[in-house]
Formats: C-alpha cells, sequence, structure tokens
C-alpha cells in the first residue's frame, strides 16, 4: 500500500459525458501528478500541482483540467468524453518537485 | 517518440534464467527510477540511481546507471515467476515533467 488513494476505482461512463477523478495524496506530501495509461500509449504524465499550484503540464488535452485543493486532495475533471480517453488514470504523490513519486492503485475509465 | 527507449519490448524466459532489460534515452537525466507494474496496480518504485555509473543492488535485482546518466540496465539473476511484470524507467525531463519508457513487459514461466 503506497498511502496513496484514488476514487473511483472503476467508472462506466458514456461519450460527451465529464467525470470526476479524486486522489488524495501520502500523509505530508505536497506534490501531486496525474498520468494517462493506455495499452497502446504507455503512462503519459498529464499535469502536476505543488502546495495547490500547477507546476508542470504534460500531454493534458483542453477537456482535462486538474486542482489541488487546501487540503492537497486532487481531482482530474474530463470532460466531453471521447471513445480513446478510456484508460487507466494514476495519481501519484512525492513529498517534493523532484522526489521520488509513489503511485495510487489507479482508477479505470471505460468510455462507451 | 519516446525520450526514454526501453527494450526489449516483451520477454518471456523460464525460471531459473537470467535477463537484462535496458533503459536509453538521448538525453542526460539528473536521476532515473524504476518501477514494477502489476496488472491492475499502480507501479510501485524499485530504485533510484542519481550517480553516473552507480550499481544499486536488490536481492537478486542489479541496476546500473550508465556513465554519461542517458541509460540504464536492470539485471535479473535466477527469474522467479513473481518477478512478472511491466518494468518501467522514468526520469526528469525539462526539470519537472517526469517521462517514463513504454516498458519492458515479462513473463517468467515456473
Amino acid at each position: 500500500d503506497s498511502g496513496v488513494t484514488q476514487t473511483p476505482k472503476h467508472l462506466i461512463t458514456a461519450t460527451g459525458q465529464r467525470v470526476t477523478l479524486r486522489c488524495s495524496p501520502r500523509s505530508g506530501d505536497l506534490s501531486v501528478y496525474w498520468y494517462q495509461q493506455s495499452l497502446d500509449q504507455g503512462l503519459q504524465f498529464l499535469i502536476q500541482y505543488y502546495n495547490g499550484e500547477e507546476r508542470a503540464k504534460g500531454n493534458i488535452l483542453e477537456r482535462f483540467s486538474a486542482q489541488q485543493f487546501p487540503d492537497l486532495h486532487s481531482e482530474l475533471n474530463l470532460s466531453s468524453l471521447e471513445l480513446g480517453d478510456s484508460a487507466l488514470y494514476f495519481c501519484a504523490s512525492s513529498s517534493g518537485i523532484q522526489e521520488t513519486q509513489y503511485f495510487g492503485p489507479g482508477t479505470r475509465l471505460l468510455v462507451l | 517518440t519516446q525520450l526514454l527507449e526501453q527494450s526489449p519490448q516483451f520477454l518471456s524466459i523460464q525460471e531459473g534464467e537470467n535477463l537484462t532489460v535496458y533503459c536509453n534515452s538521448s538525453s542526460v537525466f539528473s536521476s532515473l527510477q524504476w518501477y514494477r507494474q502489476e496488472p491492475g496496480e499502480g507501479p510501485v518504485l524499485l530504485v533510484t540511481v542519481v550517480t553516473g555509473g552507480e550499481v544499486k543492488k536488490l536481492k537478486r535485482l542489479t541496476f546500473q546507471f550508465g556513465d554519461a546518466r542517458k541509460d540504464s540496465s536492470l539485471h535479473i539473476t535466477a527469474a522467479q515467476p513473481g518477478d512478472t511484470g511491466l518494468y518501467l524507467c522514468a526520469g526528469f525531463y525539462n526539470n519537472n515533467d517526469m517521462r517514463f519508457g513504454a516498458g519492458t513487459r515479462l513473463t517468467v514461466k515456473p
């Protein structure tokens, strides 16, 4: 158990819909990272937050957004969902900016 | 194009055999991590290498960071079925951007 929690574990929705994925980092960690993992793309970095502020952006679509709240939990919002958004979404946390990342168990999103 | 190229992509071996997987890049990394991921689970950190030429051992696993800090290898001695999984290397690129290789999917048959 990494100490990072993600909810929900599974999510099935339809194209065009909007979903919110939630992540609680390890106790004391200030950084939260979001990744997307699909079979053909591998693990892709989406976005990083540090102590509530956005620190780095990767291959995140404009339909996707995220935020980190004062209690340090984070949410990833995915809107206007497409079939190709079906993937595993992982959250990771670390104590600092370039410190070791610990991954949560992931949310499996299926868009029908 | 992956910033970190891992090879081989797939590897299937018998229990007891040795194997080496590779992680290569044209970029220099300040540190490089190796993770193992099992189906349906998040990646779990195995090791972080920081110094060029560094060698770290974790039981039957030996990790090496290249002298120029552009490549790394993972050697497993006497592989066991429990070693089966997806092995990912990762490094920080442009400060905060963590990049992962596509992984080596290892299957160890009993």
